[in-house]
């Protein structure tokens, strides 16, 4: 059973490069989500969405965007890499019931 | 905005000794989870508690929802090793919304 896939694993990007982490998942949930993970601070939501072409801003969402053109599917796009925004960044897909979440094993992201 | 704060933050232990982590918050939740996390891994989820004073047992783990639901506790019994990682809680919501606690790094020496 594969979950939820993300990658890349690691990336490193030089300031003002862009790039999309990829995540995809075969339990058919409807709700995905994009969390960062930064020392001290826990996860943070960054988007969500609640099915195909409906996504929503969550708590830190400014300098990323994201789609949702498929169930299986949930790409976080970063426009224009900042040295914020180096962290560790998960994705994560929800069963209704209850609100359990589903992680990938997380792109961790070093931007120079 | 719902917060949930966890405690204590770092907790380092030798085998075998008992230890409890909390997890508090002044907003009620529909549900409750527990998750680990390893270095270099996504969180797992470990349990999930939905009704008031409901108590769930996982081996040496025991997890408690407050009756009012808006506090949990994992008490871990005779810690291993192994229980190193990570523990966040993660209060659940209508909308599919989970607002996550700042984590406590448990460490367990041998």
């Amino acid at each position: 059973n594969a979950g939820v896939t993300q990658t890349p694993k690691f990336q490193v990007l030089k300031t003002g490069q862009s790039m999309t982490l990829q995540c995809a998942q075969d339990m058919n949930h409807e709700y995905m989500s994009w969390y960062r993970q930064d020392p001290g601070m826990g996860l943070r939501l960054i988007h969500y969405s609640v099915g195909a072409g409906i996504t929503d801003q969550g708590e830190v969402p400014n300098g990323y965007n994201v789609s949702r053109s498929t169930t299986e599917d949930f790409p976080l796009r970063l426009l224009s890499a900042a040295p914020s925004q180096t962290s560790v960044y998960f994705c994560a897909s929800t069963r209704p019931r209850h609100t359990e979440a589903f992680f990938g094993q997380g792109t961790r992201l070093t931007v120079v | 905005t719902q917060l949930l704060e966890q405690s204590p933050q770092f907790l380092s232990i030798q085998e075998g000794e008992n230890l409890t982590v909390y997890c508090n918050s002044s907003s009620v939740f529909s549900s409750l989870q527990w998750y680990r996390q390893e270095p270099g891994e996504g969180p797992v989820l470990l349990v999930t508690v939905v009704t008031g004073g409901e108590v769930k047992k996982l081996k040496r783990l025991t997890f408690q929802f407050g009756d009012a639901r808006k506090d949990s506790s994992l008490h871990i019994t005779a810690a291993q090793t192994g229980d190193t990682g990570l523990y966040l809680c993660a209060g659940g919501n209508a909308g599919n919304m989970l607002t996550f606690g700042g984590g406590t790094r448990l460490m367990v020496k041998p």
